[in-house]
Order: C-alpha cells, then structure tokens, then sequence
C-alpha cells in the first residue's frame, strides 16, 4: 500500500546549520507530496507542497523538490533558526475520491542558539 | 487567515463513556476529515466526508466511531463507548477541493481513564 519513510529524530543542529530530512515514498498512482510541520503545543501546518515530478515547494526558507525517479521529497534549509524546533512530517495524497493524506513518522528538529 | 477550530482541546472521559469532538471547517469548504495521533506515533487516517456521506474510512474507524456534520458548520467524531487505547491527539481537517490543500485544526487531546 502507499506509505512514506522519513528519517528518524530527534535531529538537533546549532543555529544557521544546513538542515536535510528525508523522505522517501510509495504510492500507486501520481501522489501529491507534502510537508507538515507542528511546533510544540500546535495543530499541523502544511509548510510546503508539490504536486507533479521535478515540481519544487518552498516556504520559509525551506524547499522539496519531488523526485519520481528516486520517490523522494527531502526537505532542505540552507541556515535553520530557534524557530525552526518543531516536528516535521512527509506526507502524501493519491488522487483519489477521499484524497485522504498518508503521513510519516515524523522527524523532531532541535534547533541550539 | 480562516482555520479551522477545534473543541474541546481537553477531554478527559472514563472508559466505556460516549464522546463527542467538535470541529468547525473553514467555512466554503466541502471535504471533511478526521486524524488521530497517538502519542509517539505517526497521524492516522480515520475517515473522510464530502456532500453529507462518507468518503471512506480506515479499518480504525469501526462500528465504535460515527461522524455527523449536524448543521451547515459543526463537524463531529463521536466515539460511542470509548476505550483505553482511544487515547490520543484527534485532528480534524477540511478543504475546499478533492485535490486541495487540507487545513488541521489544533486538535483535541481525548484521555480516557
């Protein structure tokens, strides 16, 4: 069935460090492909989305490019903040008639001042 | 920016009690869902809803579950006899399209004792 493999928290980085998470995907079909991201004591926030092959979503500073031919979506920023410490989850959604999302584990980002 | 809004954002309830969780959608939007996040573990799929009916559901959402859109604004999960392992964080989320974006309310945390 479809599902999403992202990499294993927690990640703790110091301030202005690059960030990678990764994620990899599988899915019948032609998925949409997110990134939701839920700081501490909030609900999720779609942060970025991409919707066909080479397609790149970029928020905030952070982007994905979807990757077909690796079924990959990792999530990139070049120099990570405090405000960054959340967690991140991949997702996916086939087109479908529920279109219902599909999520990762989830990676929690430790940002160091 | 419209959310969607989510109450209780407690609930504590002794076992075998019925449960209702409230959710407000974003106002123009058509397709209804609920997640559930139990603690430590990756957001589920439960069901989806669009024009008064189910979408689908996930083998989770058994005959224990049941959602309702009562009105033209509230959103409901109802859990008629909870148990023990119905502890988590729920999530409501609606869209405007099939193929749009989902917006998550804040979620409801359900202990139940």
């Amino acid at each position: 069935g479809d599902s999403v493999t992202q990499m294993e928290g927690p990640v703790t980085l110091s301030e202005e460090a690059f960030l990678t998470i990764n994620c990899t995907y599988t899915a019948t079909g032609y998925p949409s492909l997110f990134w939701y991201v839920q700081y501490p004591g909030e609900g999720l926030q779609l942060l970025l989305k991409a919707t066909k092959a080479d397609d790149k979503g970029s928020n905030k500073g952070f982007e994905a490019t979807y990757r077909k031919e690796t079924t990959s979506f990792h999530l990139e920023k070049g120099s990570v903040q405090v405000s960054d410490s959340a967690v991140y989850f991949c997702a996916l959604s086939v087109r479908s008639s529920a279109s219902k999302i599909i999520f990762g584990s989830g990676t929690r980002l430790s940002i160091r001042p | 920016e419209p959310e969607v809004t989510q109450t209780p954002s407690h609930q504590v309830t002794q076992m075998g009690q019925e449960v209702i969780l409230r959710c407000v959608p974003i106002s123009n939007h058509l397709y209804f869902y609920w997640y559930r996040q139990i603690l430590g573990q990756k957001v589920e799929f439960l069901v989806s809803f669009y024009n008064n009916e189910i979408s689908e559901k996930s083998e989770i959402f058994d005959d224990q579950f049941s959602v309702e859109r009562p009105d033209g604004s509230n959103f409901t999960l109802k859990i008629r006899s909870t148990k023990l392992e119905d502890s988590a964080m729920y999530f409501c989320a609606s869209s405007g399209g099939q193929n749009q974006p989902q917006h998550f309310g804040d979620g409801t945390r359900l202990s139940i004792l």
